[in-house]
């Protein structure tokens, strides 16, 4: 059973920093990783998209990077700004049709 | 583009009762449908998927049940709803044979409360 998890739970920086979300996950043999941001009380906003064959991705201040050996990925955030500010969530699919796999979150407060 | 709505947004209901939420996707054709379950402060549990039309798969046994009438239409239903069916609701799609590889799109969600 494929487990997904997300450290650390909460994070707090300063406007500016350049900041690491972690998903973690048990089995490899992954399809693909997405990674979503979530505001309160609304649905998911999907961010990144990684392909088990792909490495990384990236999209403007966002950069997701896949190391499906040791079950990792990681989301680097450039430059923080308080509209950043939300509970962003790692998801593993094992196929092409099946299910995913979400973790249970890292929510984000960047302080102006 | 693609679209997909949720109703209704907020819903409270008396423990017993039925539920009915309603998930439509436009702007696309054959798509995987998704619901999930979102306890408070928790990441997403999958509920039920299905690839087409009559065709559900459920993840987690409980007194929730499924449909897909049409194509584009997902119902999440149930005869009488517990305290702990309460949470918010997440519909979502995705296709499989487009890139970007079967990413997935999420609705607004429904807050249930059962009282």
């Amino acid at each position: 059973k494929q487990e997904v998890t997300q450290i650390p739970a909460a994070l707090s920086v300063p406007e500016g920093e350049n900041l690491v979300l972690n998903c973690s996950f048990t089995d490899s043999a992954i399809y693909n990783l997405q990674w979503f941001r979530q505001d309160p009380g609304k649905g998911l906003t999907s961010l990144l998209l990684i392909q088990s064959s792909q490495r990384e991705q990236t999209s403007g201040r966002l950069n997701a990077s896949l190391d499906k050996s040791s079950g990792r990925s990681t989301l680097y955030i450039a430059a923080s700004q308080p509209g950043d500010s939300a509970t962003y969530l790692c998801a593993v699919r094992l196929t092409n049709a099946g299910k995913s796999t979400f973790g249970d979150g890292t929510t984000l407060t960047v302080k102006p | 583009s693609q679209t997909i709505h949720q109703w209704p947004a907020t819903l409270v209901q008396p423990v017993g009762s039925p539920l009915s939420l309603e998930c439509t996707v436009e702007g696309t054709s054959n798509p995987n449908l998704y619901w999930y379950r979102q306890a408070a402060g928790r990441g997403l549990q999958l509920l039920f998927y299905s690839v087409g039309i009559g065709q559900i798969s459920s993840e987690v046994p409980q007194n929730l049940s499924a449909s897909r009438p049409q194509d584009r239409q997902f119902i999440l239903s149930s005869k009488k709803l517990l305290l702990s069916d309460s949470g918010f609701y997440l519909c979502a799609w995705s296709v499989t044979f487009r890139g970007p590889y079967n990413e997935q799109f999420f609705g607004p969600g429904t807050r249930l409360t059962v009282l």
